[in-house]
């Protein structure tokens, strides 16, 4: 079982619309959640990060934690064709020995 | 402020050579990671150094190898190389260690052919 999992898509959501971004983690000591946004050919940028269960909410992006169910999510308000990326969730997890897990990532395409 | 810088961009090299990579964090981080990312893998956790010691260390075979100076700069070396070591190899600094609030360089693209 891979430790952070992504759906990897092509996930296809019209402008305007609200693109959802869905990530599972196996570890149920991860203490702190990260979603990074990685344009074709360039590097991961980090967009979001939230450590307690609930909503975070930063502009059109919203990261909401469910740590019963270990569930993260990334909600993109307003979708434009510039949110158009590949969205990477990332985990803490190994509570004492912490480690950055990725998962392999959700490309998503919005359609103008 | 200077963002985090790899060098070289990109490199080609033939099986059973060595390689070396470098990573300028920005000014004033003191962690380095470094992270290999190919199109069925996704982005592995290679090692993470903080203060010039190498404090975690991913899955990866003994020819991967780091180190970190006194300036924070990191170098990681690949030896005999294979042709699965084709990649993508990101640098990412931090101001803290054991976060994953990491600014990412540009990265290194190696192929070994």
């Amino acid at each position: 079982q891979k430790e952070v999992e992504q759906n990897s898509g092509p996930l296809s959501v019209p402008e305007g619309a609200i693109a959802s971004l869905n990530c599972t983690y196996s570890d149920r000591g991860s203490q702190s959640f990260f979603w990074y946004r990685q344009y074709s050919g360039k590097s991961p940028e980090l967009i979001m990060f939230i450590y307690s269960n609930g909503d975070k909410e930063d502009g059109r992006f919203t990261a909401q934690l469910n740590k019963a169910s270990q569930y993260v999510s990334l909600l993109i308000r307003d979708s434009q064709p510039s949110d158009s990326a590949t969205y990477l969730c990332a985990v803490n997890s190994n509570f004492g020995n912490e480690k950055l897990t990725f998962g392999t990532g959700t490309r998503l395409t919005i359609i103008p | 402020k200077a963002g985090v810088t790899q060098t070289p961009r990109y490199l080609i090299k033939t099986r059973g050579q060595q390689v070396t990579l470098s990573c300028s964090p920005i000014s004033g981080h003191r962690s380095v990671s470094w992270y290999q990312q190919t199109p069925g893998q996704g982005l592995q956790f290679l090692f993470e150094y903080f203060s010039e010691t190498q404090r975690n260390k991913g899955n990866f075979p003994g020819r991967f190898s780091g180190r970190q100076f006194s300036n924070s700069r990191s170098e990681m070396n690949v030896s005999t190389l294979e042709l699965g070591d084709s990649a993508l190899y990101l640098c990412a600094s931090s101001f803290l260690r054991d976060t994953g609030e990491l600014f990412f360089g540009e990265g290194s693209r190696l192929t070994v052919l």
